[in-house]
């Protein structure tokens, strides 16, 4: 594909649904990455998938927050029991293979999906 | 763990003028990326300058370098010539070579003036 392409680009949830966000990374590329990122600051990392295997979680602000990426391509980041503090934009990135003192790949980033808890 | 600060929450600039955003990080690691990524207000994060720490040259690409003290643990973006599409929030970001995550600072807008 062209780039990272999350859908949806928008989504409001009222307090205490389930919401999932989708990732398409780019073709070919092995790591995946989630972001958070609340308003006015950084991207905050969540988890790390090297193909299906999630080697780090250990962003996940709850046990309200879960990922996958089952087939080691598209990953779903799914919120349950959203609460107003998960209003933010989750940005994923994904790059060739990142980690483990390998040969340096860019991270390509997503344009986001900006969630609103109301 | 890594913590990156960037000290200047707004910053502005004229058009054509030059223009230096600050970044400071912490890290035990001796071996690590630093980068500086740009964030238009549509959110799609875009790569501007990448800093290998075992590399003494600074990194430059066209109008942008930067200024990479490993000693203080700084690293400052400096843009040449500035333009209105720079215009944008600037985020500092620290990665070590063992770990695919990226740890980043809160950002830096900046305002180019016409």
């Amino acid at each position: 594909g062209a780039g990272v392409s999350q859908s949806p680009r928008y989504k409001v949830a009222k307090r205490g649904q389930d919401v999932a966000l989708r990732c398409d990374p780019i073709s070919g590329h092995v790591s995946l990455f989630w972001y958070q990122q609340a308003l006015g600051q950084g991207p905050e990392f969540l988890t790390y998938f090297q193909n299906e295997a999630q080697l780090d979680k250990s962003g996940l602000p709850s046990d309200r927050f879960f990922a996958e990426r089952p087939e080691g391509s598209v990953s779903t980041l799914k919120i349950q029991r959203t609460q107003q503090e998960d209003s933010a934009v989750y940005l994923c990135a994904s790059s060739l293979l990142s980690g483990q003192g390998l040969t340096y790949n860019e991270q390509f980033f997503g344009p986001g999906t900006r969630l609103t808890v109301l | 763990a890594q913590t990156v600060t960037q000290s200047q929450p707004e910053m502005s600039v004229q058009e054509a003028e030059t223009v230096t955003l600050s970044c400071t990080y912490d890290t035990s690691e001796s071996d690590y990326y630093l980068f500086w990524y740009k964030q238009p207000p549509s959110r799609q994060m875009i790569l501007v300058i990448r800093q290998e720490a075992y590399k003494q040259q600074n990194a430059t690409e066209n109008r942008f370098s930067v200024n990479f003290q490993k000693a203080a643990k700084s690293f400052s973006l400096k843009i040449s010539d500035s333009q209105l599409g720079d215009a944008a929030m600037y985020f500092c970001a620290y990665r070590d070579t063992n770990a695919g995550k990226s740890t980043f600072g809160d950002g830096t807008t900046l305002t180019v003036k016409p």
